[in-house]
């Protein structure tokens, strides 16, 4: 069966520290992977992921993949209270599937 | 925990014809999302319901869109007439709202072509 699990479920850290989340999936034929964040109701886009090892990177976020172990990372630098949200994986198939993942909630403390 | 459970998860249809998208969310859960995926958009929200009641439906594209939220365990998505730029992946999320940012839960989705 088709999944994609996030981790961590929650985080919690200090302003201006690093984080990192991750999103491992296991899904039949595989075309891309997506980041979202959702701060009120919609998420919205940040990365469309389709080649391993190639960075790609908005302003302090930054996010890979790597599809020989079948996961991605997002990094966020220098968090500040802003970046606090769900942050939503989501893998598309080519079989035109779409299955998201469970979120990890992020919370900067000024 | 059965998840979000959303049915049909294929439905092709003509032109003109009603099409309903069924949608049973997280038993506990009070927030209710319907969103639509495409290609040239990527993932819209059309409506959303807080204690079955419609709260912002400002996503919904026209008025051949309507959802429903008889109960807090079904809600419904209805086009009528349907058309070929309907087609997408229409998926529905459920949430508990506790006065901050909600973790939305999402269903498997529900494809729908309309030739």
């Amino acid at each position: 069966e088709d999944k994609v699990v996030q981790s961590p479920l929650s985080l919690v850290v200090h302003e201006g520290d690093t984080v990192t989340l991750n999103c491992s999936y296991e899904v039949t034929n595989f075309r891309s992977l997506l980041w979202y964040k959702q701060e009120k109701k919609a998420p919205t886009f940040l990365f469309m992921l389709t080649s391993s090892g190639i960075e790609k990177k908005s302003g302090r976020l930054s996010s890979i993949l790597d599809k020989k172990e079948l996961f991605s990372i997002l990094n966020i630098t220098a968090t500040q209270t802003g970046d606090s949200a769900v942050y939503l994986c989501a893998v598309e198939s080519r079989d035109d599937k779409i299955i998201f993942g469970k979120g990890t909630r992020l919370h900067i403390l000024p | 925990d059965a998840g979000v459970i959303q049915s049909p998860r294929h439905e092709v249809t003509e032109m003109g014809q009603e099409v309903t998208l069924r949608c049973k969310p997280i038993s506990g859960h009070n927030s209710l999302f319907w969103y639509r995926q495409t290609m040239m958009r990527g993932l819209e929200l059309l409506i959303y319901f807080n204690n079955n009641v419609p709260i912002d439906d400002s996503g919904m594209p026209e008025d051949r869109f309507s959802a429903k939220m008889p109960n807090a365990s079904f809600s419904t998505l209805k086009i009528q007439p349907s058309e070929p730029r309907d087609s997408a992946v229409y998926f529905c999320a459920s949430s508990f709202w506790s006065g901050s940012t909600d973790t939305q839960y999402f269903g498997p989705g529900t494809r729908l072509t309309v030739l």
